[in-house]
């Protein structure tokens, strides 16, 4: 089974900053991973799949890089509806298809 | 709209059994391979389970092998999940998802709302 290990848990920040998000791999899944958001009380939403393709109708603000082990997902100046919690899965080895802890981004 | 509205959720004691249903619109249901995912209170998502579009190809997690079945009629654009000799640790919000598998690529690009599962005596 992949694990897949994100950080920080939580990060603060200001509205108007960018945010950096770190999603790690057990082992290599190439480029197949995805990233979701998820507000409270709402399902989650695709919002970053192959690594670095935006999901339809997500803003240009949101950018996932990586391969192999290492992801990333930025969001460049953040907007007060992008806090929330963040989730990297990986689709490249399964089953079982495993998803990140998830990190909370919250406004400081 | 594309849309699966999931239902079948509620308070069940433990050892009991619930049937969660999927009802999938807007879409050629029958063209997708389809995903559960909870969420206990609180905690990160978990896959659960995935059958593909014919059904030919069913997989679970280990923490529910052997106690879920999942199941779809594409007939009725349907997809289920059988939840027997429930445990207080199947508590969770369940989701299904739409899973498109890509050559490269696969993701789950179109979730429910959720169904609400209580395990508790």
């Amino acid at each position: 089974e992949i694990v897949m290990t994100q950080s920080p848990a939580t990060l603060s920040v200001s509205p108007g900053e960018s945010a950096t998000l770190s999603c790690r791999t057990s082992q290599s899944v190439g480029s197949n991973l995805a990233w979701y958001q998820q507000k409270p009380g709402q399902a989650p939403r695709l919002l970053i799949y192959g690594a670095s393709t935006r999901a339809t109708g997500i803003p240009a603000r949101f950018s996932g890089s990586g391969s192999g082990t290492e992801f990333t997902l930025t969001i460049s100046s953040l907007q007060s509806e992008d806090f929330a919690v963040y989730y990297c899965q990986q689709c490249n080895n399964w089953p079982p298809l495993t998803f990140g802890g998830g990190t909370k981004v919250e406004i400081k | 709209e594309v849309q699966l509205v999931e239902s079948g959720g509620g308070l069940v004691q433990p050892g009991g059994s619930l049937r969660l249903s999927c009802a999938a619109s807007g879409f050629t249901f029958s063209s997708y391979s389809m995903n559960w995912v909870r969420q206990a209170p609180g905690k990160g998502l978990e896959w659960v389970s995935y059958i593909s579009k014919s059904s030919s190809a069913i997989h679970y997690a280990d923490s529910v092998k052997g106690r879920f079945s999942i199941s779809r009629d594409n007939v009725k654009n349907s997809l289920y999940l059988q939840l027997n000799s429930l445990r207080a640790e199947d508590t969770a919000v369940y989701y299904c998802a739409r899973f498109r598998i890509l050559s490269d690529y696969s993701y789950m690009d179109v979730w429910g709302k959720g169904t609400t599962v209580t395990v508790s005596s």
